[in-house]
């Protein structure tokens, strides 16, 4: 089982429509969880971290349930821009990042 | 953010020879830097963290002697792909992390693109 999974997608969704993305994590021992955003050829770049309590910037919403060892991704209102990887990032009690495979998003007019 | 830079962006080589790549970080000291590996449509995947001015972890599986690491000083890594073959060919990308920012900050470099032919 991988230490971090998430549905590769892709996931087609027109402008404005809101597109939530799931990924689970094996090591109950994680600490920290994050979203990166990546875009093609090139490198991730931070989205937001991911807190127990739930956060939010802007459009976006991260949900973390400890006791299913999940992570959600809400985008609301999706702009073409938005169109990338957003990739679920775990890490454990060590400096290691886990990287999932990455969820595709693509946003149409 | 922190401005992490990687040369070359994009290198070419021919099967068996070595190929340097460098990770600087531009306006901060990284006292950790790590080297990843994204082959297409894959995830990241760590394949050493060094220290400066120790020696480098190298995950399981990743050979030490073929992917040399020197981190020489506290804004340059340099990743050497040694006798490098085709299947090689990857995405290289270097963070960093350190400053005085939080523990779980990595900022990244831009990428290499090594196709060896």
């Amino acid at each position: 089982r991988k230490e971090v999974e998430q549905d590769p997608g892709p996931f087609n969704v027109p402008e404005g429509a809101t597109v939530a993305f799931n990924c689970t994590y094996s090591n109950s021992a994680s600490q920290s969880f994050f979203w990166y955003r990546q875009d093609c050829r090139k490198e991730p770049k931070l989205l937001m971290s991911v807190y127990s309590s739930g956060n939010e910037d802007g459009r976006f919403t991260a949900q973390l349930n400890r006791a299913s060892q999940y992570i959600s991704l809400l985008i609301r209102d999706s702009k073409l821009s938005d169109s990338a990887t957003y990739l679920c990032v775990v890490r454990g009690n060590t400096d290691k990042l886990i990287f999932g495979t990455g969820t595709r998003l693509q946003v149409f007019p | 953010g922190a401005v992490v830079s990687q040369h070359p962006s994009r290198v070419i080589c021919k099967s068996g020879t070595s190929v340097k790549i460098e990770c600087r970080s531009l306006d901060f000291q990284a006292t950790t830097m790590f080297w990843y590996r994204q082959f297409p449509k894959q995830s990241l995947m760590l394949m050493a963290t060094s220290n400066e001015g120790s020696k480098a972890t190298y995950e399981q599986g990743v050979e030490k002697d073929k992917f040399l690491i020197n981190h020489a000083s506290l804004t340059l890594s340099t990743l050497t792909v040694t006798s490098a073959h085709p299947e090689d060919s990857s995405f290289y990308i270097c963070s960093a992390r350190g400053g005085g920012r939080a523990d779980f900050e990595q900022y990244f470099g831009p990428g290499t693109r090594l196709t060896v032919t």
